[in-house]
């Protein structure tokens, strides 16, 4: 059973482009939850969605930041217009539904903006 | 709102010596609680968790944790420390709320550094 894949484990865009970033969650688990991680920092919520639906984005800045989980296929993070406050380090985590469940963790997904 | 803290930013322990990062948690029901490791340039690896029962918890290369609710901690704890044991470990906490599922709320994390 393969874990949480991110991809593309590194990035780097320029001022004022796109990043997508994308998550599979674990075989059989329809819970994603977004992350985000600063250098020497610790993990921000960002999102978190299950098929089709979010449930909870708190955590996402209002401006340029999207996620979608679809019926098919991974889900994505996008964030519009980078600037270099978005370099980070972004982890995607899935769980079956059920709060007793664990949260696994992708490798994270490296986006430097230069 | 849930929350958690993690009062020291790093532990140095001598290998082979007992090690204990600190937790307390603040949350409005029943917590779930968990621990986490990470290594550098790395995602998160669960450790362990509390939900219910036993309040002292094992999980995986020897770590344990403790449950207090009195003191609303859940400290993690090792016999016997090995210098492959230092990385950043996170606490966290999920609240529940008549069972459905929410995020995992983090602690800033506590750096091991285990030496020789």
């Amino acid at each position: 059973n393969a874990g949480v894949m991110q991809n593309p484990r590194h990035l780097v865009r320029r001022r004022g482009q796109e990043a997508r970033l994308r998550c599979s969650p674990m075989k059989g688990h329809s819970h994603v939850y977004w992350y985000r991680q600063l250098p020497e920092e610790g993990l921000k919520f960002m999102v978190y969605l299950q098929k089709e639906n979010i449930i909870d984005e708190s955590g996402m800045p209002k401006e340029r930041f999207s996620a979608e989980f679809p019926k098919e296929g991974p889900s994505i993070l996008r964030i519009q217009q980078v600037v270099r406050g978005d370099s980070a380090a972004y982890f995607c985590a899935s769980s079956p539904s059920g709060a007793r469940n664990t949260i696994y963790f992708g490798e994270g997904s490296w986006l430097t903006v230069v | 709102a849930q929350s958690v803290a993690q009062p020291e930013d790093q532990v140095n322990v001598a290998e082979g010596n007992p090690l204990t990062v600190k937790c307390t948690y603040s949350v409005s029901g029943n917590p779930y609680l968990f621990w986490y490791v990470q290594y550098p340039n790395r995602g998160l690896q669960f450790l362990l968790k509390y939900i219910t029962g036993d309040n002292l918890v094992k999980g995986s290369y020897g770590f344990e944790a403790e449950f207090n609710k009195s003191q609303t901690s859940f400290h993690l704890k090792k016999p016997s420390a090995l210098v492959s044991d230092s990385a950043l470990y996170f606490c966290a906490v999920r609240e529940t709320d008549g069972g459905t599922a929410s995020k995992l709320t983090f602690g800033t994390g506590t750096r091991l550094q285990v030496t020789l």
